[in-house]
């Protein structure tokens, strides 16, 4: 089955700084690939996703990158802000054939330091 | 539309006690995904439902079950329960269509086993 890998677990970045995530997958048949953002005692939010027909999807502030070829996935927050600070989860699906199991990775802790 | 809704939000139980869970998804989304929650494993995928019939199944026991009804509520059910059960417990609801994957959270139901 699918295995995500998460990095770094816990990340500290200075307010206005950026702040990357990094993660890789297994099954190369994966084909979407969403980060989901937790704040303490909230539901996980989806924040950004990416299909693998695409290498590069951004959103104001937030950027996600794909490399198929090595099989890993970034997520890239830009001017961070105090608000930023939260756990941050990347995920996969693999192809359709297997329903709509999401595979997360282990999680990543970002403090945004005012 | 209203978000994905659970209940109870809480719960307490006892040992070797069952317990059921409840999921309203997104209205229009036909498939409901359950996972759970806990510092040590991160989220762990359950099981998936789809028109009511089960499509995945993650490597958890048979004490835990689900089922969806043909309004695509759907409940979860936990069966002799144990102390590493206590968990937050989280359903999310997608389209699940022929090119949608996006799952949203419920805000979860956090369950204590004593």
């Amino acid at each position: 089955g699918e295995n995500v890998e998460q990095h770094p677990s816990t990340l500290s970045v200075q307010e206005g700084d950026s702040a990357v995530i990094k993660c890789t997958y297994s099954d190369s048949a994966s084909n979407y690939f969403p980060w989901y953002k937790q704040e303490l005692g909230k539901r996980p939010q989806l924040i950004i996703d990416i299909r693998s027909n695409v290498g590069e999807k951004k959103d104001q502030r937030i950027a996600v990158t794909l490399n198929k070829t090595a099989k890993h996935f970034s997520l890239h927050i830009t001017e961070t802000q105090p608000e930023d600070s939260a756990v941050y989860f990347c995920a996969a699906i693999p192809s359709r054939s297997s329903g709509d199991k999401l595979t997360f990775g282990t999680g990543t802790r970002l403090a945004v330091r005012p | 539309k209203a978000g994905v809704t659970q209940t109870p939000r809480y719960l307490i139980k006892t040992r070797g006690q069952q317990v059921t869970l409840s999921c309203s998804p997104i209205s229009g989304h036909r498939s409901v995904s359950w996972y759970q929650q806990t510092p040590g494993q991160g989220l762990q995928f359950l099981f998936e439902y789809f028109s009511e019939t089960q499509r995945n199944k993650g490597n958890f026991p048979g004490r835990f079950s689900g089922r969806q009804f043909s309004n695509s509520r759907s409940e979860m059910n936990v069966s002799t329960l144990e102390l590493g059960d206590s968990a937050l417990y989280l359903c999310a609801s997608s389209l699940s269509g022929t090119d949608t994957y996006e799952q949203y959270f419920g805000p979860g139901t956090r369950l204590t086993v004593t």
